[in-house]
């Protein structure tokens, strides 16, 4: 069975850092994996998605990485802003595009 | 294009009442789905509509009953609520084709068993 574990749980870093998020897998047979966003009392805003014969993809400050072989996948936010504060999920696409979620990181960043 | 709607936004049952929530999206996507995020954890898919006309279920199906009114409308019904059924409750769509395919989610509905 698929498991999906995100480290840390939460992160409080000042405004200006480059940030590392980290999602890992158990097992390697995927469709695709997508990084979301979610605040608080909201719903979740996909922001980037990782086809499986991909290995990144990036969005302006945003790049993520995927490692299949490893099992991994990690959001890399540069210098990071407060309006970045929000919980980051990644989630695994298997058949029929059912998404299998980790628990997520609560991010906090402050000025 | 208002995407994936949701209602309603937030209910409050008694245990054993029964509700339906609802679910809309204007993509035409084929596939869709509903989550149940409780505090801590991710999000657990329910059930699944791949496509008008077939429903199957996720992982957390028990409780819970669904509809695939026509390509837009997806609903679930609680029969009769029960305490561990307090949840946020998310709608997803998708156009279920390829490996590039990604889901849009609704805002939520946040539900509360007393």
């Amino acid at each position: 069975k698929q498991e999906v574990t995100q480290i840390p749980a939460a992160l409080s870093v000042p405004e200006g850092e480059n940030l590392v998020l980290n999602c890992s897998f158990t097992d390697s047979a995927i469709y695709n994996l997508q990084w979301f966003r979610q605040d608080p009392g909201k719903g979740l805003t996909s922001l980037l998605l990782i086809q499986s014969s991909q290995r990144e993809q990036t969005s302006g400050r945003l790049n993520a990485s995927l490692d299949k072989s490893s099992g991994r996948s990690t959001l890399y936010i540069a210098a990071s802003q407060p309006g970045d504060s929000a919980t980051y999920l990644c989630a695994l696409s298997g058949g029929y595009n059912k998404l299998i979620f980790g628990a997520g990181t609560r991010l906090a960043v402050h000025p | 294009n208002a995407g994936v709607t949701q209602t309603p936004k937030f209910q409050v049952l008694k245990t054993g009442q029964s509700m339906t929530l609802q679910c809309a999206q204007d993509m035409n996507h084929n596939s869709m789905y509903w989550y149940r995020q409780d505090p801590g954890m991710g999000l657990r898919l329910i059930y699944y509509s791949a496509s008008e006309g077939t429903t199957d279920k996720g992982e957390v199906p028990n409780g819970y009953n669904v509809s695939r009114l026509n390509k837009r409308e997806f609903s679930l019904r609680l029969e009769s609520a029960a305490p561990s059924q307090t949840s946020v409750y998310f709608c997803a769509s998708s156009t279920g084709r390829g490996s590039y395919n990604e889901q849009f989610f609704g805002p939520g509905t946040r539900l509360t068993v007393l």
